[in-house]
């Protein structure tokens, strides 16, 4: 059964530094996703991205988020310099039409931000 | 704003026991309701959807009925197996733009 994977499961960095999480999402999937889980603490959702743009941020997705799909089958999240309030679960989704449609979701990439 | 509230855990039942897992909502505007389940070291997996008051979503002897009233999508199981422990998510959707609206994730331990 096809399923949305994500690297790495666990990537831990520095302050300051640039990451780069992974997803490849199911191939017929046209909708893509990110959303992020701190400890404790709702499911929030990030940005979604469609026909290789932004199609709706949250207020969370600032200047240091970006996201991008550099090829047909991968898509990332790139955060510029990390600070320790973005340590949390990463967790990366795709669906086929619209968002009102089933997500499918990956398994995620836990950040720590030392 | 938009948002949930699901009851907060952790949950522990024995085997054959009754689930109920409460979720709340705040909506501007007529939402679609679901619950998500995450197995350990899994992704979220759609469990079951309502779109409209009065629907009734069921999946694996799972059932959540949608009330406009209450603004309620309680999740339910008659008899929950060792093999249903997980965190179940309750989230929103509006049809007016991208976003879902998770709770915070309930986790359900079931013994044997």
């Amino acid at each position: 059964e096809p399923e949305v994977t994500q690297t790495p499961s666990h990537q831990v960095t520095q302050m300051g530094q640039e990451v780069i999480l992974r997803c490849v999402p199911i191939s017929n999937h046209l909708y893509f996703y990110w959303y992020r889980q701190i400890l404790g603490q709702k499911v929030e959702f990030l940005v979604s991205f469609y026909n290789n743009e932004i199609s709706e941020k949250s207020e969370i997705f600032d200047d240091q988020f970006s996201v991008e799909r550099p090829d047909g089958s991968n898509f990332t999240l790139k955060i510029r310099s990390t600070k320790l309030e973005d340590s949390a679960m990463y967790f990366c989704a795709s669906s086929v039409r619209g968002p009102y449609n089933e997500q499918f979701f990956g398994p995620g990439t836990r950040l720590t931000v030392l | 704003g938009d948002s949930v509230t699901q009851m907060e855990g952790p949950v522990t039942l024995s085997e054959e026991a009754f689930l109920t897992i409460n979720c709340t909502y705040t909506a501007t505007g007529y939402p679609s309701l679901f619950w998500y389940v995450q197995y350990p070291g899994e992704g979220l997996q759609l469990l079951l959807k309502a779109t409209k008051a009065d629907d009734k979503g069921s999946n694996k002897g799972f059932e959540a009925t949608y009330r406009k009233e209450t603004t309620s999508f309680h999740l339910e199981k008659g008899s929950v197996q060792v093999s249903d422990s997980a965190v179940y998510f309750c989230a929103l959707h509006l049809n007016t733009g991208n976003q879902f609206y998770f709770g915070t994730g309930t986790s359900l331990t079931v013994i044997p």
